[in-house]
């Protein structure tokens, strides 16, 4: 039973315009929740994270969303520039099992000239 | 410094062998984690300590064996492994369990 979702394996999108990265979970007693960049041959990097006590948080050119009555979270890239290339890892944890994080499937995200 | 180090990058083992994963992490982080990653899939939890102790250990076969001499040393042991364990092993470490967990750039090891 996969928890935390991510349901488009792959999206391109064109430089300078806006990236967004969907995620969707199933439990609801999941309060904290991280966005992770990874390109190949590296282990993830921390981008950005959010509380279920927001339902926004950004840094710089990456926002994060959450909609807790949908269970549904985005992140957004804007302007999506080349670098952005990467796969993008949703990941979730609740405060009872704070150690662990689940991750989603990632997304593998293009970005076109 | 916000760098977790993994050595050696790539290990080729052979099922007979017995070799060990080493990660180091000077941010002074509380909890340390081992993670395995197969291609095109997440990274999947094998152990975590918090305050150099065991805390959760993901029902991983006995012939993988973490060890943590320090606060900023992680080691995974290996033997007798299988062909299947080839992967990307990663680990990361975080100021307390629930932060951000800050990762390596992982072992891909080969098991022949």
């Amino acid at each position: 039973d996969q928890q935390v979702k991510q349901n488009s394996p792959s999206l391109s999108v064109q430089e300078g315009r806006i990236s967004i990265l969907n995620c969707d979970y199933t439990n609801s007693m999941f309060d904290y929740f991280l966005w992770y960049k990874k390109y190949p041959a590296e282990g993830p990097t921390f981008l950005i994270s959010i509380s279920s006590i927001k339902d926004k948080n950004e840094d710089g050119r990456f926002t994060v969303f959450l909609n807790k009555s949908a269970k549904h979270l985005s992140l957004h890239i804007v302007p999506s520039q080349p670098g952005d290339s990467a796969v993008y890892f949703c990941a979730a944890s609740d405060d009872s099992s704070a150690s662990k994080i689940i991750f989603g499937s990632g997304t593998r995200l293009s970005i076109r000239p | 410094d916000t760098e977790v180090t993994q050595t050696p990058k790539h290990l080729v083992m052979g099922m007979t062998n017995k070799k060990s994963l080493k990660c180091e992490q000077h941010m002074g982080h509380r909890a340390m984690y081992w993670y395995k990653q197969k291609a095109k899939k997440p990274p999947e939890l094998m152990f975590v300590y918090s305050y150099e102790k065991l805390s959760i250990n993901e029902s991983v076969p006995s012939r993988f064996s973490p060890e943590c001499p320090n606060s900023s040393l992680l080691n995974l042991h290996l033997h007798a492994l299988q062909p299947e364990d080839s992967a990307l092993y990663l680990c990361a470490s975080s100021q307390n369990r629930g932060y951000e967990q800050y990762f390596g750039p992982g072992t891909r090891l080969t098991v022949t």
